[in-house]
């Protein structure tokens, strides 16, 4: 089975730092990768995803995530984060053909005005 | 288009008590998968249905169920309540099979259990 790593709890940042986001997962085969986001009150919304092609993908708002295979890794980044960004964001994996997300256990960001 | 709706938005139930809560897809979507999220386990999935079969379990006892009914709307029952059952329950759909996975979740129905 799959497992997802988020190493980040919780990151604290002034607007107009960049941010950038960890993410592992454990799994041998192929996999398809996403970033969610939970702004407060609201519910999960899809950022970005990757399913296979270039590996630099770029989402809404500014963010873009790399999947690095040999690193098992699919970080978030956005070059200046805004006082808007302040949410949860997960990663999530799950196998072709099968829609079961695996989620990591989220990064809580803050964004200081 | 509407999104994923769920219903009741909002739930307290004593131990022992059972529950069904309801989630209508994104008109058109024909796969409803259900996750429970806690603060201390995270986002967990549960199951999902597509044309009304079961495809997938997570990792959770028999107390959890659910269906799917033949308009695609899906209900999940959980029996036998237990103080750890209070989560937030999400429900998320797509459109199905070979579509690209993407999953539009819905606002979630908060259960307390008291």
């Amino acid at each position: 089975a799959q497992s997802v790593s988020q190493h980040n709890h919780h990151v604290i940042l002034s607007e107009a730092a960049s941010l950038e986001l960890g993410c592992n997962y454990s799994y041998g085969g192929t996999v398809n990768l996403f970033w969610y986001v939970q702004y407060p009150g609201q519910h999960l919304q899809l950022l970005l995803k990757y399913f296979s092609g270039d590996p630099l993908v770029k989402g809404i708002k500014g963010f873009e995530a790399e999947f690095i295979k040999s690193k098992f890794s699919f970080n978030l980044r956005k070059p200046s984060v805004q006082w808007s960004d302040t949410a949860e964001y997960f990663c999530a994996v799950n196998v072709p053909g099968r829609r079961a997300l695996t989620f990591g256990s989220g990064t809580r960001l803050q964004v200081q005005p | 288009k509407a999104g994923v709706t769920q219903t009741p938005r909002y739930l307290i139930k004593t131990r022992g008590q059972q529950v069904t809560l309801s989630c209508s897809p994104i008109s058109g979507h024909r796969s409803v998968s259900w996750y429970q999220q806690t603060p201390g386990q995270g986002l967990q999935f549960l199951f999902e249905y597509f044309s009304e079969t079961q495809r997938n379990k997570g990792n959770f006892p028999g107390r959890f169920s659910g269906r799917q009914f033949s308009n695609s709307r899906s209900e999940m029952n959980v029996s036998t309540l237990e103080l750890g059952d209070s989560a937030l329950y999400l429900c998320a759909s797509s459109l199905g099979q070979g579509m690209g996975n993407e999953q539009f979740f819905g606002p979630g129905t908060r259960l307390t259990v008291l």
